[in-house]
């Protein structure tokens, strides 16, 4: 059982480039989400999905999109990259549509844009 | 908007002393949860919180809800090197954010020097 697995887990980027963090869990979960965590800020909400078909904007969502492919996928993508979204990105999935449950955490992506 | 806010923001401690870091939410929260990164790992789920001044233990760990249901501590007990990692509490968002919305804090990062 993988859990929530999170590809590539290193990526470098020159300014303005583009790219997807791709996401997938194999946990039947219906809440899908991706955080981002720099020094000193803890993890700050991008984008989520409560269900499949369904996108939210988080507390940071400038810059990024998100797609809900299907049950298992959830994407990011940095249309055009700059330093400031240089960070570790996260990909979380939960199993309810609500507060209750615990969410399950990928390895995380170690993005740097130069 | 909904925030979490949490002190310290770091603690260093001499082995076998305690550590206790605070929570506190701006609005009341249905439940909290506590998370655990190592370094260089994961947020993995510790535990949840849902009644008003529920005390929950695990071991060394002690978890506190308030009564006012806005604030929560975890306290260590006699720490050891294994402890080292940073401490996430996690809200769900308000009720017309359909509590789908996990807002984290920014964290403890506790440092025990043996």
């Amino acid at each position: 059982n993988a859990g929530v697995t999170q590809t590539p887990k290193f990526q470098v980027l020159k300014t303005g480039q583009s790219m997807t963090l791709q996401c997938a869990q194999d946990m039947n979960h219906n809440s899908m989400y991706w955080y981002r965590q720099d020094p000193g800020m803890g993890l700050r909400l991008i984008y989520y999905s409560a269900s499949e078909g369904t996108t939210d904007k988080g507390e940071v969502p400038n810059g990024y999109n998100v797609s809900r492919l299907n049950k298992r996928e959830f994407s990011l993508r940095l249309e055009s990259a700059a330093p400031s979204q240089t960070s570790v990105y996260f990909c979380a999935s939960r199993a309810g549509v609500g507060g209750f449950t615990e969410a399950f955490f990928g390895q995380g992506t170690r993005l740097t844009v130069v | 908007g909904q925030q979490v806010m949490q002190i310290p923001q770091y603690q260093h401690v001499q082995e076998g002393e305690d550590f206790t870091t605070y929570c506190n939410s701006s609005t009341t929260l249905s439940n909290i949860q506590w998370y655990k990164q190592r370094p260089g790992g994961h947020p993995v789920f510790l535990i949840q919180l849902v009644k008003s001044g529920e005390v929950k233990k695990q071991k060394r760990l002690t978890f506190q809800f308030g009564e006012a249901k806005k604030n929560s501590s975890l306290h260590i007990t006699a720490t050891q090197t294994t402890d080292v990692g940073t401490y996430f509490c996690a809200g769900p968002s308000s009720p017309s954010g359909g509590y789908n919305k996990l807002i984290f804090g920014a964290g403890t990062r506790l440092a025990v020097h043996p």
